[in-house]
């Protein structure tokens, strides 16, 4: 089992809908981490976080640490926002060994 | 600001032959992570680079192994190619060793036939 689950693997929606991500660990962690992927490779850091929730824009992160367990919310979503989400673990000490879950792929249609 | 730049964007290399991977990281930054993506998995830690110094190692053979330079950016090497060893390959620069939000690289994709 791994270590960073994320449900679910391939999400599909339509322009607009509100959009849910979730991620389990198991590992105790110091920051999960809300990553974007889009195809070619590029990685960008949506969101660190350690406690509570975050928003950015349409995006918004929440993490439950007595639970073990954070979300990734897209509202109003677009067809832009295609692309494969992936969280990440950092178990703390003194570097990034980040655990990765597998990525969520979400497709977007308008 | 410029941001983190990695080089070159796609290599193919025959088994038992080395490769050097480069990252430039962001400006200012003094840490530098490597990542291993296998095609449709998630990335994998590899080590991380802190002020020229390895500070923290993954799960990988001692035949990758890494360089931190004075102006932080990094070297990726890779010893005596596998056809496992296909992947792509990203770097991360942030400031500070974790405290710090990662800025990515867009990968080297390396093949090895």
């Amino acid at each position: 089992k791994n270590e960073v689950e994320q449900s679910p693997q391939n999400l599909t929606a339509q322009e607009g809908e509100f959009i849910t991500i979730n991620c389990s660990y198991s590992v105790g962690i110091s920051a999960l981490h809300w990553l974007q992927q889009h195809p070619g490779g590029g990685i960008v850091s949506l969101f660190m976080l350690s406690s509570g929730k975050k928003k950015h824009g349409r995006l918004i992160a929440t993490i439950n640490i007595q639970e073990k367990h954070s979300s990734l919310h897209i509202t109003a979503s677009h067809p832009r926002d295609s692309a494969v989400y992936i969280c990440a673990a950092n178990s703390g000490g003194s570097n990034y060994k980040l655990t990765f879950g597998k990525g969520t792929l979400l497709t977007v249609n308008p | 600001e410029t941001g983190v730049t990695q080089s070159p964007t796609h290599l193919i290399k025959t088994r038992g032959q080395q490769v050097t991977l480069r990252c430039s990281s962001q400006s200012g930054h003094n840490t530098v992570s490597w990542y291993q993506q296998a095609l449709g998995q998630g990335p994998q830690f590899i080590f991380q680079y802190y002020r020229e110094e390895e500070n923290g190692r993954g799960n990988f053979p001692p035949r990758f192994s890494g360089l931190q330079f004075p102006n932080y950016s990094s070297e990726l090497n890779v010893n005596a190619l596998e056809l496992d060893d296909s992947a792509l390959y990203l770097c991360a620069s942030s400031l500070g060793q974790t405290n710090s939000p990662l800025h990515f690289g867009n990968g080297t994709r390396l093949t090895v036939t």
